[in-house]
């Protein structure tokens, strides 16, 4: 267990509104990850941060932004949820380091936009 | 950039047996490293089995190997004496220094009784 939670675990809001998704890890680890996954798609990398304030886009981060204020909390941001961004979304930590390692996974939120 | 690509959408196997998911990759590195990822029905993400790229012995976790095919860039899974737990979608992916992780598009594996 990586000790990472996501909250909400489900969520429905309306186009246009803001939306924060929040992943927390219990154990201090550099790097942690946003994903989204889509059926066909797999997992696509959103953004991930390597450290406090450092953060870096992945391939599907339009519409999409960040923050790490505190190493423990990593905070997604929808600034105006479009009905495209109806997805599951993962946070994700290395244990060992480096963004091309293994990889653990919150449990998952389900957000909806109608 | 890497591509991971699982040829597989769907995949059914009777319980006690033995069933291969395939992945394939595609990369001009030359170390690196190989996951493969199940999700159950309850969503949790799984690392199931990892493989690095410098090792020539194929990973091994219970009753779940790999073939690793390193000049083929093919990375299969195999799950002996299959059980009605191991029905999930099972994701292939792959990562080297200086690039993200890359995940394949999954199999979904349903055992049957």
């Amino acid at each position: 267990d990586a000790g990472i939670t996501q909250s909400p675990r489900h969520k429905v809001t309306e186009t246009g509104t803001p939306v924060t998704l929040r992943c927390h890890q219990t154990e201090n680890h550099r790097y942690m990850y946003w994903y989204r996954q889509d059926p066909g798609h797999g997992l696509r990398l959103i953004h991930y941060s390597y450290g406090v304030k450092d953060t870096d886009k992945g391939e599907v981060s339009d519409g999409y932004s960040v923050s790490r204020s505190k190493t423990e909390d990593f905070l997604l941001t929808l600034e105006s949820a479009t009905s495209s961004q109806t997805s599951v979304y993962f946070c994700a930590i290395s244990v060992a380091g480096g963004i091309y390692n293994e990889q653990f996974f919150g449990p998952g939120t389900r957000l909806t936009v109608l | 950039a890497q591509t991971v690509t699982q040829s597989q959408p769907e995949m059914s196997v009777q319980e006690a047996e033995t069933v291969t998911l395939s992945c394939t990759y595609d990369t001009s590195e030359s170390n690196y490293y190989l996951f493969w990822y199940k999700q159950p029905p309850s969503r949790q993400m799984i690392l199931v089995i990892r493989q690095e790229a410098y090792k020539q012995q194929n990973a091994t976790e219970n009753r779940f190997s790999v073939n690793f095919q390193k000049a083929a860039k093919s990375f299969s899974l195999k799950i002996s004496d299959s059980q009605l737990g191991d029905t999930a979608m099972y994701f292939c992916a792959f990562g080297a220094s200086g690039s993200r992780l890359t995940f394949g598009e999954g199999t979904q594996l349903t055992v049957n009784p």
